[in-house]
């Protein structure tokens, strides 16, 4: 069964720091790897989906890799901003089934 | 614009009563789920639709059922509600296939049985 870890549970930092948000996983054997962003109160919205051949993909500001061998992946924000304060969450794909952390909540300091 | 609408946002239910969490998605998507959402445990799938009137179950589907007579449409059904489902329900939807595209969700429903 497929385990999702991440870890710092939160994490505040000030305005213009850079973030970097890890994600374990521990069956390599995954179709891709995505982040998401929630917001308190609402639903999930995708980030960043990283496929299994890939290593990175970025988006803006966003930037994830994905090192499958040692089950890692990483989401890094650049120049945080007090609008990027949020739950972030990472979930692989095994098969149709998403397996997803418990998120690691970020508060960015103005 | 991508859209999953879960008409109930907010529920409050007596024990033992039957509930219905409703989702609707307009992108003509095959696959749809049912997660819940609780502080720690991150989200659990519950159960998941491939096709219409197919479904399957996930981690945890005890005291749930589902239904789907139609493509767009996705329902949860609690039979006789309690306490322990107390949580945020979340539904979502994705293309066909095997994990390769974004999942898309929606705003979720927090259902509250007392």
């Amino acid at each position: 069964k497929q385990e999702v870890t991440q870890i710092p549970a939160a994490l505040s930092v000030p305005e213009g720091e850079n973030l970097v948000l890890n994600c374990s996983f521990t069956d390599s054997a995954i179709y891709n790897l995505q982040w998401f962003r929630q917001d308190p109160g609402k639903g999930l919205t995708s980030l960043l989906l990283i496929q299994s051949s890939q290593r990175e993909q970025t988006s803006g500001r966003l930037n994830a890799s994905l090192d499958k061998s040692s089950g890692r992946s990483t989401l890094y924000i650049a120049a945080s901003q007090p609008g990027d304060s949020a739950t972030y969450l990472c979930a692989a794909a095994n098969d149709y089934k998403l397996s997803f952390g418990a998120g690691t909540t970020v508060t960015v300091r103005a | 614009d991508v859209k999953v609408t879960q008409s109930s946002r907010y529920l409050v239910k007596r024990t033992g009563e039957k509930v219905f969490l409703e989702c609707v998605q307009d992108m003509d998507h095959e696959n749809m789920f049912w997660y819940r959402q609780d502080p720690g445990l991150g989200l659990r799938l519950i159960y998941f639709s491939y096709d219409v009137k197919m479904k399957e179950k996930g981690d945890i589907p005890e005291g749930y059922s589902v239904s789907r007579e139609k493509k767009e449409r996705f329902s949860l059904i609690l039979e006789s509600a309690s306490t322990n489902q107390t949580s945020m329900y979340l539904c979502a939807s994705s293309p066909p296939g095997t994990g390769r595209d974004t999942i898309y969700f929606g705003e979720g429903s927090w259902l509250t049985v007392v």
